[in-house]
């Protein structure tokens, strides 16, 4: 099955300095590829995510990179913020009705 | 739009108990729903996949009598702790997928400690 690598596990930036996250899956088959972000105690709310006909998606602040013949995805936020201080996770799944498969998260520490 | 409520969102019980999480998608029919159990400072578990009107398909070492899973419509599904002991607690989250080509969303959360 399915099995995705997350790095690092922490991360801390000073505020306004971007944050990259990178992951890595092993199905080749995945093709849908959604980042979550939580806030402690809270739910994984979808920030972004990509299909695998799309090298790279952005979404103002936040944007995603594709590779499928390396099998990796990285997001990228520019400029943070502390609110963007939180655990983010990357997920995988071939799309129809599987289940996403999810990286084990890193914690980013946006310092003031 | 796209939201799921999830109740209780706190429960505090004594071991024995059996417990129901309610998951609910409020503006779209979710064909499919999806339960998930969370430990502190980890990712997100897949315990099982359910399907509106038929069985859930559970993961590999999650105990189907355990957590009895049941998909009765396209908007309500419930995952039952049964018999419920110290070991089972955990932040367990729903998250709810309308067509097979869109994204899945997440309830809140259901925080369960068993004394």
């Amino acid at each position: 099955g399915e099995n995705v690598e997350q790095h690092p596990s922490t991360l801390s930036v000073q505020e306004g300095d971007s944050a990259v996250i990178k992951c890595t899956y092993s199905d080749s088959a995945s093709n849908y590829f959604p980042w979550y972000k939580q806030e402690l105690g809270k739910r994984p709310q979808l920030i972004i995510d990509i299909r695998s006909n799309v090298g790279e998606k952005k979404d103002q602040r936040i944007a995603v990179t594709l590779n499928k013949t390396a099998k990796h995805f990285s997001l990228h936020i520019t400029e943070t913020q502390p609110e963007d201080s939180a655990v983010y996770f990357c997920a995988a799944s071939i799309r129809g009705n599987t289940p996403l498969v999810f990286g084990k998260g890193t914690r980013l520490s946006v310092i003031a | 739009g796209a939201v799921v409520s999830q109740h209780p969102s706190r429960v505090i019980c004594k071991s024995g108990t059996s417990v129901k999480i309610e998951c609910r998608s409020l503006d779209f029919q979710a064909t499919t729903m999806f339960w998930y159990r969370q430990f502190p400072k980890q990712s997100l578990m897949l315990m099982a996949t359910s399907n509106e009107g038929s069985k859930a398909t559970y993961e590999q070492g999650v105990e189907k009598d355990k957590f009895l899973i049941n998909h009765a419509s396209l908007t309500l599904s419930t995952l039952t702790v049964t018999s419920a002991h110290p070991e089972d607690s955990s932040f367990y989250i729903c998250s709810a997928q309308g067509r097979s080509n869109q994204p899945q969303h997440f309830g809140d959360g259901t925080r369960l400690s068993i004394l």
